[in-house]
């Protein structure tokens, strides 16, 4: 059972270009959860969805970030008009919502830098 | 809303000896879980120990053990027998039951010196 992928890896973009981060999630999970890390921080939630929905986005930007898990396919976080402080790491997790730790698994992250 | 601290940015410990990880939270709620996770250079994110809030039992996982103290919100991370392997960021990790999101700390550097 492959665990959480994530693509890219590493992901360099010019201030005001757009960052597409995918994420597929363990075989049998339907959630999942974006966080980002700033350098020196621990992760910090952004988003949580399940197929075609988001549940909970309360720490998303209010501006330039989407997230989207379609009903086929990986979930995709968007950034449009990236500016240098959105350089970070990106993780998503995965938890198939119903066992009783609801327990993530994390992806290996996608690093994000903005020259 | 929660919060996690941990006050030790950096510890150190000398191969095959013990070392303790500090961890904190705030939360009103009674019903929780809580969780180590290790991040080596590669930065994945790898899940060390896990404790239940309602269960006065310290976990354990073969040389990793926690000191769940529900009354102070403590949960501190035990490392015995430090092996170099064991060198990482350490995040400390809360997530509410029945809530959808984790709070982590801003973690603990580990050196392991042979």
């Amino acid at each position: 059972n492959a665990g959480v992928m994530q693509n890219p890896r590493h992901l360099v973009r010019r201030r005001g270009q757009e960052a597409r981060l995918r994420c597929s999630p363990m075989k049998g999970h339907s959630h999942v959860y974006w966080y980002r890390q700033l350098p020196e921080e621990g992760l910090k939630f952004m988003v949580y969805l399940q197929k075609e929905n988001i549940i909970d986005e309360s720490g998303m930007p209010k501006e330039r970030f989407s997230a989207e898990f379609p009903k086929e396919g990986p979930s995709i976080l968007r950034i449009q008009q990236v500016v240098r402080g959105d350089s970070a790491a990106y993780f998503c997790a995965s938890s198939p919502g119903l066992a009783k730790w609801n327990e993530q698994f994390f992806g290996p992250g996608t690093r994000l830098t903005v020259l | 809303a929660q919060t996690v601290t941990q006050s030790q940015p950096e510890m150190s410990v000398q191969e095959a000896e013990t070392v303790t990880l500090s961890c904190t939270y705030d939360t009103s709620e009674s019903d929780y879980y809580l969780f180590w996770y290790k991040q080596p250079p590669s930065r994945q994110m790898i899940l060390v120990i896990r404790q239940e809030a309602y269960k006065q039992q310290n976990a354990t996982e073969n040389r990793f053990s926690v000191n769940f103290q529900k009354a102070a919100k403590s949960f501190s991370l035990k490392i015995s027998d430090s092996q170099l392997g064991d060198a990482a960021m350490y995040f400390c990790a809360y997530r509410s039951r029945t809530g959808n999101q984790f709070y982590f700390g801003t973690g603990t550097s580990l050196t392991v010196i042979p």
